[in-house]
């Protein structure tokens, strides 16, 4: 079945460090890909997402590309902020039909002044 | 705008006692609506959604039921519950149910069973 694998966390950063944390997929097709971030208590946020092959997507600085070659869709910021610290959760889903959003199990981000 | 709301925020339940949690969502008509779990060090689990009133797909057999009574209002239940029911359940909406839609998620609820 259709699959997310993300890096095991958590992943500790100074400040102003770079952020890279790897979302692999497995898909019979050409899913939509999405990032979610959670902070502390809270909810899920939509932080960005990518529809088809090659699609970039950014928001607060956060990027992601959709490789289709690799399957990959790995989030990265160039400099963390303290305010940066959460869990983040890399999703797919499908784009035919209902197909309900898959999972990956995320990964925690410390940053630390 | 939109807004999804969920209460309790926090339970704290005892096995076998009834649970009741519901999600609100405000500023749309029809939305598709989904229960998720997210059990500690775990991802999240889709456990129910719907795509109307009355009308409930489950994903994953368990004791947890959903009613959706309205538009608007999603219910999720249990006449019993287990310690394996303790986690962080989330509501959300979405406008469409295809790939490309996004869906929406409200603030939780952070349920622990004793």
């Amino acid at each position: 079945g259709d699959s997310v694998t993300q890096m095991e966390g958590p992943v500790t950063l100074s400040e102003e460090a770079f952020l890279t944390i790897n979302c692999t997929y497995t898909a019979t097709g050409y899913p939509s890909l999405f990032w979610y971030v959670q902070y502390p208590g809270e909810g899920l946020q939509l932080l960005l997402k990518a529809t088809k092959a090659d699609d970039k997507g950014s928001n607060k600085g956060f990027e992601a590309t959709y490789r289709k070659e690799t399957t990959s869709f790995h989030l990265e910021k160039g400099s963390v902020q303290v305010s940066d610290s959460a869990v983040y959760f890399c999703a797919l889903r499908m784009n035919t039909g209902f197909q309900k959003l898959v999972f990956g199990t995320g990964t925690r981000l410390l940053v630390s002044p | 705008s939109q807004t999804i709301h969920q209460w309790p925020a926090t339970l704290v339940q005892p096995v076998g006692s009834p649970l009741s949690l519901e999600c609100t969502v405000e500023g749309t008509s029809n939305p598709n609506l989904y229960w998720y779990r997210q059990a500690a060090g775990r991802g999240l689990q889709l456990l129910f959604y719907s795509v109307g009133i009355g009308q409930i797909s489950s994903e994953v057999p368990q004791n947890l039921s959903a009613s959706r009574p309205q538009d608007r209002q999603f219910i999720l239940s249990s006449k019993k519950l287990l310690l394996s029911d303790s986690g962080f359940y989330l509501c959300a909406w979405s406008r469409e149910v295809s790939g490309t839609d996004t869906q929406y998620f409200g603030p939780g609820t952070r349920l622990t069973v004793l």
